[in-house]
């Protein structure tokens, strides 16, 4: 099935250090999500996005709709240990015909003490 | 409820049964999507339902899978003969209808034996 493009597919990286995040589609989409999923759990909705340019924060997590509705940005400063776990974006594309949420490949997070 | 609850949490089936999962959505949600998640893959759209109407089966892999919500709240996912292949976690998220967040449940996990 379609599925959006992740990048980076994992990343490490030493607790306190900034994290960046992006996704990527070929197509034009109306509404970007950004979920994280612990082992064992569902996905968590974290930020949701509708306009492009949108830029939006919860606590240390930023995201960002992008200017040519094709791609969004994740943002996680200062992380800590618990912020592991598997992020994914969703949105759907203009061209749908229904809310029908595709979503991104995920990107792994290991946070190190 | 306050939340998407899914039951049960885990199903073993051998090859060759019927296993039905269940899905109660947050209470006054239009919209419910049925998604399949193989392991270490992002989320894949099966089906959506707008209250009662199924609005969008294009993700359904087989004839086998069958998805019903007749009273527009409770949504059941049925597969029919089960094979390996269906062996993933199935998960439920609805949302107040359109372009609005999705809200998802701690899944299914299937596994045929």
């Amino acid at each position: 099935g379609q599925q959006l493009n992740q990048s980076p597919q994992s990343m490490f990286i030493q607790e306190g250090e900034d994290v960046s995040m992006n996704c990527t589609s070929s197509s034009i989409f109306n509404t970007w999500l950004w979920y994280k999923q612990d082992p064992g759990e569902g996905p968590v909705l974290l930020i949701a996005l509708y306009k492009a340019g949108e830029l939006t924060s919860n606590g240390r997590l930023t995201a960002q709709f992008g200017i040519t509705r094709k791609d969004s940005f994740l943002n996680i400063s200062a992380s800590i240990p618990s912020d592991v776990g598997i992020y994914f974006c969703a949105g759907f594309p203009t061209t749908s015909g229904t809310y029908k949420y595709i979503f991104g490949t995920g990107t792994r997070l290991k946070v190190l003490a | 409820g306050a939340g998407v609850s899914q039951s049960p949490r885990y199903k073993v089936a051998k090859r060759g049964q019927d296993v039905a999962l269940r899905c109660d959505p947050i209470s006054g949600h239009v919209s419910l999507f049925w998604y399949q998640q193989a392991l270490g893959q992002g989320p894949e759209f099966l089906t959506y339902f707008q209250n009662e109407a199924q609005l969008d089966k294009s993700g359904l892999p087989s004839d086998r899978f069958f998805a019903e919500r007749p009273e527009g709240s409770v949504s059941t996912l049925k597969i029919q003969r089960t094979q390996q292949e269906d062996s993933a976690v199935y998960l439920c998220a609805s949302s107040l209808g359109g372009p609005s967040e999705a809200f998802f449940g701690q899944g299914t996990r299937l596994t045929v034996v």
